[in-house]
């Protein structure tokens, strides 16, 4: 069965530093979705990319966080200058095109990001 | 504003036994509703997906169900294994909000032999 694979699955950077995360989504899907989960809590939207441009984000997705497609197959996630605050799992989602298809999300199975 | 409230927050039952989880909502206008299992250190799977003209929706031993105007669903799982040892998100996604998911905190279950 496709799924979406991330890498790494544990990224542990300085407070400061610029981390990617990357993701393969499913290979036909189009919608492209990034999401954090800080430990104990749940799970948050940060923003969602659609015909090579963000389609939607939300307030937590601010200036110091980036996505790009800079390929057909991988969907990455910058973080500029991370903060202890980052520290959380990443998900990155896909979903296929059409009505019902957009709406099953195939989740990755994360990347946990520790700053110290 | 738009939430989404989960209960209970755990729970833990005796292997073949039932048992209900509830979510209720307030996001409007409403679109869809997803139940959603995550293991611990994995992301979430899909388990159903229920439009507002949906009432209930099965896959297996997970039976979930919607009620529009009250704005509650409900996920029953029957006959519990222990694999179903898990945390059982509820998703609501609306549809002016582009495509922005609002997430429950989920409940955690735990099932035990």
């Amino acid at each position: 069965e496709p799924e979406v694979t991330q890498t790494p699955s544990h990224q542990v950077t300085q407070m400061g530093q610029e981390v990617i995360l990357r993701c393969v989504p499913i290979s036909n899907h189009l919608y492209f979705y990034w999401y954090r989960q800080i430990l104990g809590q749940k799970v948050e939207f940060l923003v969602s990319f659609y015909n090579n441009e963000i389609s939607e984000k939300s307030e937590i997705f601010d200036d110091q966080f980036s996505v790009e497609r800079p390929d057909g197959s991988n969907f990455t996630l910058k973080i500029r200058s991370t903060k202890l605050e980052d520290s959380a799992m990443y998900f990155c989602a896909s979903s296929g095109q059409g009505v019902l298809a957009k709406n099953i999300q195939y989740f990755g199975a994360g990347t946990r990001l520790s700053v110290l | 504003k738009n939430q989404v409230e989960q209960s209970p927050q755990s729970l833990i039952i005796l292997e073949g036994k039932n048992c209900t989880l509830q979510c209720n909502y307030t996001v409007s206008p409403f679109s869809n509703l997803r139940w959603y299992k995550q293991d611990t250190g994995r992301g979430p799977v899909s388990l159903t997906i229920m439009t507002f003209s949906e009432n209930t929706k099965s896959n297996g031993r997970y039976t979930a169900t919607l009620d529009a105007d009250t704005k509650q669903s409900s996920l029953h799982i029957t006959a519990s294994q222990l694999s179903d040892s898990a945390s059982y998100i509820c998703v609501v996604s609306a549809p002016l909000s582009g495509n922005q998911f609002y997430f429950g905190t989920g409940t955690s279950l735990t099932v035990i032999p």
